[in-house]
């Protein structure tokens, strides 16, 4: 099994672009989940997913926006990006919410100039 | 609002010490804690999941125990090597709002 892998691994951004990072699970989880983390900080949760056609905001959701149409795959997309979504992501995923762990992808480092 | 902190932020020990790391946060009702290590450019990688019933889990070297009354969590390391070396984070499951709240983590550095 792969896990929960993620694409791209680095990306640069100029101010207003946009872009969708990918995120896929072999595992038939039902959870995803969409994480940023800053320099020195924690994991703060940007959206989630309890199922297929089911999303909900997490603590930071602004200026991102997600679906999922498949069990598998769960992209993010950033629209109008801004120097304040320079980050590194993370997906996670989980069989189900609260009695299980999150398994993680390996990231993907932006940086919007 | 759940808030998670780690104490150290930072630890630097000779191989082979017993090392213990600090978590704490602010509201009891929680479903479970989990500690997470994170390498350099990594993701995150599952080390011990507590749930609230629980007091405590182990894993070969590592035993982390849980006092919900009191909020505090701690991650004991017998017989650290250098390849224990990482960020160590701890997230608690809360009962409101579904997610994770992770700390900022404490660095960890085994010194051969």
């Amino acid at each position: 099994n792969a896990g929960v892998t993620q694409t791209p691994k680095f990306r640069i951004l100029k101010i207003g672009q946009s872009m969708t990072l990918q995120c896929t699970q072999d595992m038939n989880h039902n959870y995803m989940y969409w994480y940023r983390q800053d320099p020195g900080m924690g994991l703060k949760l940007i959206y989630y997913s309890v199922g297929a056609g089911i999303t909900d905001k997490g603590e930071v959701p602004n200026g991102y926006n997600v679906s999922r149409s498949t069990t598998e795959d769960f992209p993010l997309r950033l629209e109008l990006a801004a120097p304040s979504q320079t980050s590194v992501y993370f997906c996670a995923s989980s069989l189900s919410g609260v009695f299980y762990e999150q398994y993680f992808g390996p990231g993907t480092r932006l940086t919007v100039t | 609002k759940q808030e998670v902190t780690q104490i150290p932020a930072a630890l630097s020990v000779p191989e082979g010490e017993n090392l213990v790391l600090n978590c704490s946060f602010t509201d009891s009702a929680i479903y479970n804690l989990q500690w997470f290590r994170q390498d350099p450019g990594k993701g995150l990688t599952s080390l011990l999941l507590i749930q609230s019933s629980q007091r405590e889990q182990t894993s070969g070297r590592l035993n982390a125990s849980l006092d919900k009354s009191s909020g505090r969590s701690t991650l004991y390391i017998a017989a650290s090597q250098p390849g224990d070396s990482a960020t160590y984070l701890c997230a608690v499951y809360t009962e409101y709002g579904n997610k994770l709240v992770f700390g900022a983590g404490t660095i960890l550095r085994v010194k051969s």
